[in-house]
């Protein structure tokens, strides 16, 4: 079965400083893709970043970057120069047969 | 804003009750998923249509069903209603393409449900 595995349920940074969420993940696959997902306070899920196991080069998006480590199944986010607007849940997925499947999230707050 | 709409924002309902969600993809998207996200259960995946037709299941209840109409709109249907069903709903969408072809998907904001 696919898991995805969140072992910090909360976290905290200071504005402008850089923090990395983990995420470990299982799965016999050899092709997926894997996610981070905002959410912030209004509830609304938001993608922050995708990345294509296929893929040797590390996703970048502005501030988020990931870490993957295919072999370790690790995928761990990296957010730089962290903003007030930061403060979310983060959801690592995976997606498998079409669906996604979540780890139970990462309570980021950003402090001024 | 992820083009993904929802209706209605909240709902607030009584046990043994029936509700409808709807769900409008992005524009170009064929492919029209809905999550279950709870605090007990967290985010679980429900149940995915592609133009039209259900493609793939998750953990949908035998009280739930969903269906996806020509103009690609989705509804899900919670009958007989429960407390433990009280959860936020999502709604996603994706381009959508060949099953096992991968993916990116967009989620809506959501719909509260409340069940009283």
């Amino acid at each position: 079965a696919q898991t995805v595995t969140q072992s910090q349920p909360e976290m905290s940074v200071q504005e402008a400083e850089t923090v990395t969420l983990s995420c470990t993940y299982d799965t016999s696959e050899s092709n997926y893709y894997l996610f981070w997902y905002k959410q912030p306070p209004s509830r609304q899920m938001i993608l922050v970043i995708r990345q294509e196991a296929y893929k040797q080069q590390n996703a970048t998006e502005n501030r988020f970057s990931v870490n993957f480590q295919k072999a370790a199944k690790s995928f761990s986010l990296k957010i730089s120069d962290s903003q007030l607007g930061d403060t979310a849940m983060y959801f690592c997925a995976f997606e498998y047969t079409d669906k996604l499947i979540f780890g139970t999230g990462t309570r980021l707050q950003v402090f001024p | 804003d992820s083009g993904v709409t929802q209706t209605p924002k909240h709902l607030i309902t009584a046990t043994g009750q029936r509700v409808t969600l709807r769900c409008s993809p992005r524009s170009g998207d064929l492919s029209v998923y809905w999550y279950q996200q709870s605090l007990d259960q967290g985010l679980q995946f429900l149940i995915q249509y592609y133009n039209g037709e259900e493609r793939a299941k998750g953990n949908i209840l035998e009280r739930f069903s969903a269906q996806q109409f020509p103009d690609l709109h989705s509804e899900l249907n919670l009958s007989s209603l429960e407390l433990g069903d009280s959860a936020l709903y999502f709604c996603a969408s994706s381009v959508g393409a060949l099953a096992g072809v991968r993916d990116t998907q967009y989620f809506g904001p959501g719909t509260r449900l409340t069940v009283l």
